[in-house]
């Protein structure tokens, strides 16, 4: 147990619907990052928070948001779906701002997002 | 732009034999750190190894150690003794100190350790 939790861990949704997923980092960490994964890729970085406020954006569609929120949980929100949409959705935490080789990354077990 | 290419898709090894599987990256910085990343089919992203750039020596963790070639900016990683519940796909990531603060992941390598 990486000690990130996150929610739902399976989503069915139509198409132009809006989900939101949830993720609270571990204790302490303060640096939440979240990645897409789709069918046989690598994660994708999407965006990351770091005690609340935005500190980088990858490669997020403009019908993606995030935010934290003061007790240091997450949400990403995803509205407008697609089919292209379907993808497990992976929370990070770190202590730090950036994922460095003495401040590891934990991952919770994802969201599967399936759009129909 | 960080890139990171896992040449193999696939492979497979006999339990209790030694595999190695590639990672290349490419990169103007000269400070990183580099990562193996496990993920089973729990799905569960498990830290396996990491390696800071700076550092000359190879890290190793039991089983689990890293050829690192600086120059040629290859990071391959060495399970030993393979067991079973090796099984998984296995992710090269790169993480740069200029504020990218993320993770670049490879497409990930489907390793099967046979019995």
């Amino acid at each position: 147990d990486s000690g990130v939790t996150q929610t739902p861990k399976h989503l069915i949704t139509a198409t132009g619907q809006r989900v939101t997923l949830r993720c609270s980092p571990r204790s302490g960490d303060l640096s939440v990052y979240w990645y897409q994964q789709s069918l046989d890729q690598g994660l994708q970085f999407l965006i990351q928070y770091y005690n609340g406020e935005e500190r980088a954006k990858g490669n997020i569609l403009e019908r993606f948001s995030a935010q934290q929120f003061p007790d240091l949980h997450s949400e990403l929100n995803l509205s407008s779906l697609e089919l292209g949409d379907s993808a497990l959705y992976f929370c990070a935490s770190s202590a730090s701002p950036a994922p460095r080789g003495n401040t590891e990354a934990f991952f919770g077990q994802g969201t599967r997002l399936t759009v129909v | 732009a960080q890139t990171v290419t896992q040449s193999q898709p696939e492979m497979s090894v006999q339990e209790a034999e030694t595999v190695t599987l590639s990672c290349t990256y490419d990169t103007s910085e000269s400070n990183y750190y580099l990562f193996w990343y496990k993920q089973p089919p729990s799905r569960q992203m498990i830290l396996v190894i990491r390696q800071e750039a700076y550092k000359q020596q190879n890290a190793t963790e039991n089983r689990f150690s890293v050829n690192f070639q600086k120059a040629a900016k290859s990071f391959s990683l060495k399970i030993s003794d393979s067991q079973l519940g090796d099984t998984a796909m296995y992710f090269c990531a790169f993480s740069d100190q200029t504020g990218a603060n993320n993770l670049f992941f490879g497409t990930g390598t489907r390793l099967t350790v046979i019995p």
